[in-house]
């Protein structure tokens, strides 16, 4: 089965911006995988932001962005703020019974 | 508002059962796909189990084959996970989720999902 991959942790500055990846042991991340990222905060459920590679629900931040990048898919912070302090998990879609979350990203904004 | 509300975890001895309910609300419920995806302590998220909008597929993962059912009630908007032989390694913060579209399959992708209920497992 494969593997979805993301960084463990990641540190960006208030107002900053910071790029999260998702990559797949099977290869290249294209946009048929249907990335979606979640934000999951302590203690709380997980929340949708991104589906389909870079669309965005109506209640994701505009700071908050997704495309492809290098083979893999990516969320981009624009502009982080202290409440953006999150574990953030990416789901890719193989055409399998299951679609596949990745491990997660730790992003402490400091 | 679409909302989604589990219930029935708890502490169980390992070999027990217990039944989880998510009561969902806001939406059409018999047109959307669910799914259970449960985080074990300190770690990253699993899927368990999904069901079609009709009820009339579902799908496990390897490690609850023969051990969870997971069913539901569209006339009462709810989806049930039915868990049986508990093990240690199944205590875990039990989320439900809706699948974003309107399809009948079992391959979902959550836009809301429940508070979570916690099943602890241990004797």
């Amino acid at each position: 089965q494969a593997v979805v991959t993301q960084e463990p942790s990641l540190t960006v500055s208030p107002g900053g911006t910071v790029t999260l990846t998702c990559g797949s042991t099977t290869g290249a991340v294209t946009s048929g995988h249907y990335p979606f990222w979640f934000q999951q905060k302590p203690g709380q459920a997980p929340r949708a932001l991104i589906y389909d590679t870079s669309s965005k629900h109506s209640w994701t931040p505009a700071r908050f962005s997704g495309s492809l990048l290098g083979g893999k898919a990516a969320l981009t912070l624009s502009g982080a703020q202290p409440e953006d302090e999150a574990e953030y998990y990416c789901l890719l879609s193989y055409g399998g019974a299951f679609t596949v979350f990745g491990g997660g990203t730790q992003l402490t904004v400091l | 508002e679409v909302q989604m509300l589990e219930s029935g975890g708890g502490s169980v001895q390992p070999g027990g059962s217990l039944r989880l309910s998510c009561a969902a609300s806001g939406f059409t419920f018999s047109n959307y796909g669910m799914a259970w995806v449960r985080q074990a302590p300190g770690k990253g998220l699993e899927w368990v189990s999904a069901i079609s909008g009709s009820g009339a597929n579902t799908i496990y993962t390897d490690s609850v084959k023969g051990r969870f059912t997971v069913s539901r009630d569209n006339s009462a908007n709810t989806l049930y996970l039915q868990m049986n032989s508990l093990r240690a390694e199944d205590t875990a913060v039990y989320y439900c989720a809706k699948d974003q579209w309107i399809r009948e399959t079992t391959i979902i992708t959550p836009d809301y999902w429940g508070q979570g209920t916690l099943v602890t497992v241990s004797s």
